[in-house]
């Protein structure tokens, strides 16, 4: 079965830039989204197709995508960004089936 | 606006079943597929089922295969996820989720508030 990978957590000082990744065999020929989860909340996209951003999602967020490797970048960090965030493909092979990565704890210090 | 709104869910014994209505508003509902994410408590997210915009494919997770089963009613704007056999680690907070996707492999756009089921005697 794929697995996507992703640190449990990540922590980042206001005003810096968080980075996430999200592991996986190859994922650079797969399209990634990445969401967004605050506490008690559904999660939100925030990236779609490795780069893409929703309408309502601020410049800070960016993402990449290439080898065995996605990544979510966020920029000059806010205290509101501190929340779950999640990686997301879709496998065609042997079963379409959706994959989530483990999740990331971003903590603003 | 996209709204989305699970209803359905409960209190169930091993063994039970359930079913979760999913009442979507303020997009044309027959054009999108739809899909059914669960989160255990504490717990990531985890895809269950997708149906397509005309129903003609439908896949579900192996956890869940021969036991859920995923419908819509397009003149209702409604999406279901019927439970059978539930068991312990099926308790989760259930989402209906749109696929933001045309043509191209599925992702989640808009999300529900999600609905709670929790499996226990």
């Amino acid at each position: 079965s794929y697995v996507l990978t992703q640190p449990p957590s990540v922590s980042v000082a206001p005003g810096k830039t968080a980075t996430i990744t999200c592991a996986g065999n190859n994922i650079g020929s797969k399209s990634v989204h990445w969401y967004q989860q605050k506490p008690g909340q559904a999660p939100v996209l925030v990236i779609s197709y490795d780069s893409d951003r929703p309408s309502g999602i601020p410049e800070r967020f960016s993402g990449s995508n290439s080898g065995n490797t996605a990544t979510l970048t966020i920029s000059r960090v806010e205290a509101g960004d501190e929340a779950d965030y999640y990686c997301q493909v879709w496998i065609i092979n042997p079963d379409h089936r959706g994959v989530f990565g483990g999740g990331t704890k971003l903590t603003v210090l | 606006e996209v709204q989305l709104v699970e209803s359905g869910g409960g209190l169930v014994q091993p063994g039970g079943s359930l079913r979760l209505s999913c009442a979507a508003s303020g997009f044309i509902f027959r054009s999108y597929a739809m899909n059914w994410v669960r989160q255990a408590p504490g717990k990531g997210l985890e895809w269950v089922s997708f149906i397509s915009s005309t129903a003609s494919a439908i896949y579900y997770a192996d956890s869940v295969k021969g036991r859920f089963t995923i419908s819509r009613d397009d003149a209702r704007d409604s999406l279901y996820l019927q439970m059978n056999s539930l068991r312990a680690e099926d308790t989760a907070v259930y989402y209906c989720a749109r696929d933001g996707a045309e043509v191209a492999t599925p992702y989640f756009d808009n999300w529900g508030q999600g609905t709670l089921v929790t499996v226990s005697s």
